[in-house]
């Protein structure tokens, strides 16, 4: 069965430093999202994606953000200098294949923590 | 704006019992409506969902859902519990006047005692 695959798992790194996280969403979808979730709290919507540019961002998703889609496999959220406060579990999410694009499917997460 | 309500923060029940977890939206049309469960440290995996139709909806490991639009509710349901349920779980809303994305709520964590 197809599905959202994420790299790193556990990224940690030191506050200012610039981090790329990356995931691989299911190879017929054209919707690519980012949600993070804080420990302890809800996930909330980054961003989503389409069509190679940004459909919709949240307020969270300020100018330190960024997505990319380099090639026809990856979608990649970039943290441009990281701070305390996002340290949290990011995931990737899909949709628009056969479920349709109202169903979002999501990967394992990868748990950033800032030092 | 936009929001997802789950008033319990956390339930516990005993292994066989029957289970209610409540979910209540604010949105500006009737939305899409999702339960996602996430185990510890885990992703979260799509239990079941709701466009339109019938208003009780099945989905996997034996829970249902049922959307009631007078109350804005999508109260999640399991007749016997499994101890291997013990998970947080996630309502969520999305509609594409709204771009789509998933609101959640705040989750509910239930634990199962044996």
């Amino acid at each position: 069965e197809p599905e959202v695959t994420q790299t790193p798992s556990h990224q940690v790194t030191q506050m200012g430093q610039e981090v790329i996280l990356r995931c691989v969403p299911i190879s017929n979808h054209l919707y690519f999202y980012w949600y993070r979730q804080i420990l302890g709290q809800k996930v909330e919507f980054l961003v989503s994606f389409y069509n190679n540019e940004i459909s919709e961002k949240s307020e969270i998703f300020d100018d330190q953000f960024s997505v990319e889609r380099p090639d026809g496999s990856n979608f990649t959220l970039k943290i441009r200098s990281t701070k305390l406060e996002d340290s949290a579990m990011y995931f990737c999410a899909s949709s628009g294949g056969l479920a349709g694009v109202n169903e979002q499917f999501f990967g394992p997460g990868t748990r950033l923590t800032v030092l | 704006a936009q929001s997802v309500t789950q008033p319990d923060i956390h339930i516990t029940v005993s292994e066989g019992a029957s289970l209610e977890l409540r979910c209540n939206y604010s949105y500006g049309a009737t939305p899409y409506l999702f339960w996602y469960v996430q185990s510890p440290g885990q992703g979260l995996q799509l239990l079941l969902k709701y466009f339109s139709g019938d208003t009780l909806v099945q989905g996997i490991k034996g829970f249902e859902a049922e959307f009631k639009r007078s109350q804005s509710s999508f109260n999640l349901r399991k007749p016997s519990v499994h101890w291997s349920d013990a998970a947080e779980y996630f309502c969520a809303v999305s509609h594409m006047e709204y771009g789509n994305k998933l609101v959640f709520g705040a989750g509910t964590i239930l634990r199962v005692k044996s």
